[in-house]
């Protein structure tokens, strides 16, 4: 198995663009998670789905960031408009199950200038 | 929610010395701990778990134990090599049976 898949790996971007991010679970995962990491805040869960649908979005810091699950193999996170304080390392992560390990993606490291 | 703290969050040892990782959690009804490591660039990786009906759990030169009275878990590494040198989370799943909630993350240096 290929893991979890992001892209872009890393995104440079100008204040007030559109930044989308792309996550393909592994394949049979009923669980989705947006995660983001910074230095400040360490590991934040944003928002998580189960079965594409989604079931809390209490970490999504404001109405600027969006997430959708079309699919069973296909998320995004969306930003819009960006701005400098987004700059961080955002990480999809699947799991199995409710309580199962999550395994995590390599992550898109986003720059807002 | 759950609350889970760890530490130290910086840890040096020499090469083959031990590494202890200590980590405490709020919500008496977790019952599932796992252990990442992230190397830079990359995201947190799995490198082992332990649920609440276990005290220890040992996967070669990692260990991890478990005391549901206290609260805490702690992952152990022997006979530290350079490429142990990472960051390591601890993380539990609290109450509601999904969500993982981390701990702040120890930053592993191991010394040749």
């Amino acid at each position: 198995d290929a893991g979890v898949i992001q892209s872009p790996r890393h995104e440079v971007t100008e204040m007030g663009q559109e930044v989308t991010l792309r996550c393909k679970p592994i394949s049979g995962h009923d669980y989705l998670f947006w995660y983001r990491q910074t230095m400040m805040r360490g590991l934040e869960l944003l928002i998580y789905f189960n079965n594409n649908v989604p079931i809390d979005d209490s970490g999504m810091p404001e109405d600027r960031f969006s997430a959708k699950m079309p699919n069973a193999s296909f998320s995004t996170l969306k930003i819009q408009p960006s701005e400098p304080r987004d700059s961080a390392v955002y990480f999809c992560a699947s799991s199995f199950s409710a309580g199962e390990t999550q395994y995590f993606g390599p992550g898109t490291r986003l720059l807002v200038l | 929610g759950e609350n889970v703290e760890q530490h130290p969050s910086t840890l040096s040892v020499q090469e083959g010395d031990s590494a202890v990782i200590k980590c405490t959690y709020s919500d008496s009804a977790s019952n599932y701990f796992p252990w990442y490591k992230q190397e830079l660039g990359k995201g947190p990786q799995l490198i082992i778990d332990i649920r609440s009906n276990v005290g220890e759990k040992k996967d070669q030169r990692i260990a991890v134990t478990l005391n549901k009275t206290a609260k805490h878990f702690s992952l152990h590494i022997t006979e530290t090599q350079p490429e142990d040198s990472a960051v390591y989370f601890c993380a539990a799943i609290g109450n509601a049976g999904n969500m993982l909630t981390f701990g702040g993350g120890t930053r592993l240096m191991v010394k040749p």
